[in-house]
């Protein structure tokens, strides 16, 4: 069965600095894997996807995700925090077979000044 | 805009009632997906539909139903309805059924629900 762990229901960066939030996933079969942005009282939006291509992932408002199947892990990262980025973030699974998302719990990310 | 619309956008109930959600997918979409989204369960997915016939069910009560119409919208039906279902209730859309390729699911701004 796919499942997906999110370390951390909250982190906590300033501004400027190295933004690093760690999934790591469970599935029997090669996954989809994808990292969800949800801003306050808003719907959700697709940050990256991984889908069996470049294992190095490159999505919206500078965010990028490294798929690395030997770890079972799919983190998201961004070189330098913006106040903007403040949000919660959900990384998910699906299964080439299967059309269902499995979210983590999700983290929230809060931004320093 | 992802192109998916979902009415209404809040709604306030009482327990035992019966409401229903109403999702619109994108201009050419098949697959319509429903998911929940509460404090105690975090986002799960709760049906498919495909061009109007269920094609996956997930963690959904028997009290909720849902169907797709041949226009291609859907509606999600939530009966005798209890505090632990105030959600934020989404729904996405995909070009086809999955299975077999990737269809990138767009998702809807959600209906948030609350039963007092």
């Amino acid at each position: 069965a796919q499942s997906v762990t999110q370390l951390g229901s909250h982190v906590s960066v300033s501004e400027g600095a190295l933004v690093l939030l760690r999934c790591n996933y469970s599935s029997s079969v090669p996954p989809y894997l994808f990292w969800y942005v949800q801003y306050p009282n808003q719907g959700l939006q697709l940050l990256l996807k991984y889908t069996s291509a470049a294992t190095l992932v490159k999505g919206i408002n500078g965010f990028e995700a490294e798929f690395k199947k030997s770890e079972t892990s799919f983190h998201l990262t961004k070189p330098s925090a913006h106040m903007s980025d403040a949000a919660e973030y959900f990384c998910a699974v699906s299964e080439l077979r299967d059309d269902k998302i499995i979210f983590g719990k999700g983290t929230r990310l809060h931004i320093l000044p | 805009d992802s192109g998916v619309t979902q009415t209404p956008k809040h709604l306030i109930t009482a327990t035992g009632q019966r409401v229903t959600l109403r999702c619109s997918p994108r201009s050419g979409d098949l697959s319509v997906y429903w998911y929940q989204q509460s404090l105690d369960q975090g986002l799960q997915f709760l049906i498919q539909y495909y061009n109007g016939e269920e094609r996956a069910k997930g963690n959904i009560l028997e009290r909720f139903s849902a169907q797709q119409f041949p226009d291609l919208h859907s509606e999600l039906n939530l009966s005798s309805l209890e505090l632990g279902d105030s959600a934020l209730y989404f729904c996405a859309s995909s070009v086809e059924r999955g299975g077999g390729n990737y269809n990138e699911q767009f998702f809807g701004p959600g209906t948030r629900l609350t039963v007092l």
